[in-house]
C-alpha cells in the first residue's frame, strides 16, 4: 500500500518538552509538507521541502524546526518556543516542481498539557 | 497569509439535493487549484482539480467551475449524500508549487 503515515495520531505532551511528529511515505515523491490545523480553520503551512536535505520555512514557522535526511521521512519537532502547540498536525507530499496534487497523511492531534 | 476566520461558513441540504461551495482566491496568477475533502479527524483528501487553461471540469458526482475573471471557484456535488457531509477546501497552486488553502466550509447533509 503506497501512502503517507503519521504517528502517533494523537500525542500529548508537558508545556516546556520538545516533541517530534513522524511522517513517512513510500509514494517516491520528492516534495513534503507540514501544516498546522485549528479548529474550524484552513490549513496553514509550516516548513516544506523540495528535495532531500534542504528545506525552506513556510508561512509560521517559528517555534517549529524539521530535517529532512531521507527521501521518505519529514520529521517535525515542536519546540517548547512555540506559543501555543496544541493543534492537528498534518503532513503531505507531492512531486516537486510540477502543478500535481499533494497527498495528505491522516494526521497527530497534538495536546500540550 | 490567508484571513481565516474561527467559525466556517456552513452549508446545509437535503439529501439527494444538488450543493454548491463557492471558493474566492487570490492570486490572478495561480494556474491550478484543487478541492479537497476532510472528514473530522482526518486529513483532506482530494476530490478534483483544474487547471486555469480550463473552466470547469467534471468527475464522478463533482464539478469544478472556474471563473478567472472574478478570481472564484466552485464546487458542485450532485445528488448529496450523507457520506458528503464534511469540510470542503479550495486550494490555488503559486508559482513556487506550494498549495495555499482557502479557510474552508462546513457541508452537512439532512436526511
Amino acid at each position: 500500500d503506497g501512502g503517507i503515515t503519521q504517528s502517533p495520531k494523537y500525542l500529548f505532551r508537558k508545556e516546556g518538552q520538545n516533541v517530534t511528529l513522524s511522517c513517512e511515505q513510500n509514494l517516491n515523491h520528492d516534495a513534503m509538507y507540514w501544516y498546522r490545523q485549528d479548529p474550524g480553520q484552513g490549513l496553514r503551512l509550516i516548513y516544506y521541502s523540495q528535495i532531500v536535505n534542504d528545506f525552506q520555512k513556510g508561512d509560521i514557522a517559528e517555534g517549529y524546526s524539521v530535517s529532512r535526511e531521507k527521501k521518505e521521512s519529514f520529521p517535525l519537532t515542536v519546540t517548547s518556543a512555540q506559543k501555543n502547540p496544541t493543534a492537528f498536525y498534518l503532513c503531505a507530499s507531492s512531486l516537486a516542481g510540477v502543478v500535481d496534487e499533494q497527498f495528505f497523511g491522516p494526521g497527530t492531534r497534538l495536546t500540550v498539557l | 497569509g490567508e484571513n481565516v476566520g474561527l467559525h466556517l461558513p456552513t452549508l446545509s441540504v437535503q439529501e439527494g439535493d444538488n450543493s454548491i461551495i463557492n471558493c474566492a482566491y487570490s492570486n490572478s496568477a495561480s494556474d491550478y487549484f484543487i478541492w479537497y475533502k476532510q472528514e473530522s479527524g482526518k486529513g483532506p483528501q482530494f476530490i478534483i482539480d483544474i487547471r486555469s487553461n480550463m473552466d470547469k471540469r467534471q468527475g464522478q458526482r463533482v464539478t469544478v467551475l472556474l471563473n478567472k475573471t472574478v478570481k472564484h471557484l466552485s464546487l458542485q456535488i450532485a445528488a448529496t449524500q450523507p457520506g458528503d457531509s464534511a469540510v470542503y477546501f479550495c486550494a490555488e497552486m503559486d508559482s513556487s508549487y506550494k498549495l495555499i488553502f482557502g479557510s474552508g466550509t462546513r457541508l452537512l447533509v439532512r436526511p
